[in-house]
């Protein structure tokens, strides 16, 4: 079976410091997808990255940063410099290959605070 | 490029009523998958539709079904509802099949079943 596991429920920093949101995932499938997405309070999913589970290399897009690592099955997310703008609910999923279910983690609440 | 267009955005109905939400993709998406978020069981899969084929199902009882139209808008129905129904319901969008591809929300559709 499938599972994402986001084990901080909420974090809270101060503008301007770096955050990770952790991801862990489990899955018996060799060929997966791993993805990441952003609730802001008006409520619609934003799609940030995808990642196959051939592809670890890591990735860095402004001030985002993913670091995937099978070995450990972890997919965490950082912001560089967090802004007041990147409050929202950030979401881990996992999706087996073609014709599977999406799987979503229990997302972390991130507040930044000015 | 209109972006996924949900309808209604808030609902209520009283529990035993069915239901019928709307969706309709982003231009040139064949693609439409249904998702149900709760405070308690977080946001899960419902359905996956591509060419107006069921792809995918996710763990719901029997009273949740949907379809897709020859123009790729998708519906949804939720017979006999009950409290438990009350939830945000997210209609996503795709180009292809979500393996892999990059998926957009809509709004979502706020349910409340008293």
């Amino acid at each position: 079976a499938q599972k994402v596991t986001q084990a901080q429920t909420e974090i809270s920093v101060v503008e301007k410091e770096d955050v990770t949101l952790d991801c862990v995932y489990e899955t018996r499938d060799t060929t997966y997808y791993l993805f990441w997405y952003k609730q802001p309070p008006s409520g619609e999913l934003v799609f940030l990255i995808r990642r196959n589970s051939f592809d670890e290399q890591n990735e860095i897009s402004g001030r985002y940063s993913w670091n995937f690592q099978k070995s450990t099955s972890s997919f965490n997310f950082t912001i560089t410099a967090s802004q007041v703008v990147d409050s929202a609910v950030y979401f881990c999923a996992l999706r087996k290959n073609y014709g599977q279910n999406f799987v979503f983690g229990p997302g972390t609440r991130l507040s930044v605070l000015p | 490029k209109a972006g996924v267009t949900q309808t209604p955005r808030y609902l209520i109905k009283t529990r035993g009523q069915q239901v019928t939400l709307s969706c309709s993709p982003i231009s040139g998406h064949r693609s439409v998958s249904w998702y149900q978020q709760t405070p308690g069981q977080g946001l899960q899969f419902l359905f996956e539709y591509f060419s107006e084929t069921q792809r995918n199902k996710g763990n719901f009882p029997g009273r949740f079904s949907g379809r897709q139209f020859s123009n790729s808008r998708s519906e949804m129905n939720v017979s006999t509802l009950e409290l438990g129904d009350s939830a945000l319901y997210l209609c996503a969008s795709s180009v292809a099949e979500i393996s892999y591809n990059e998926q957009f929300f809509g709004p979502g559709t706020r349910l409340t079943v008293l």
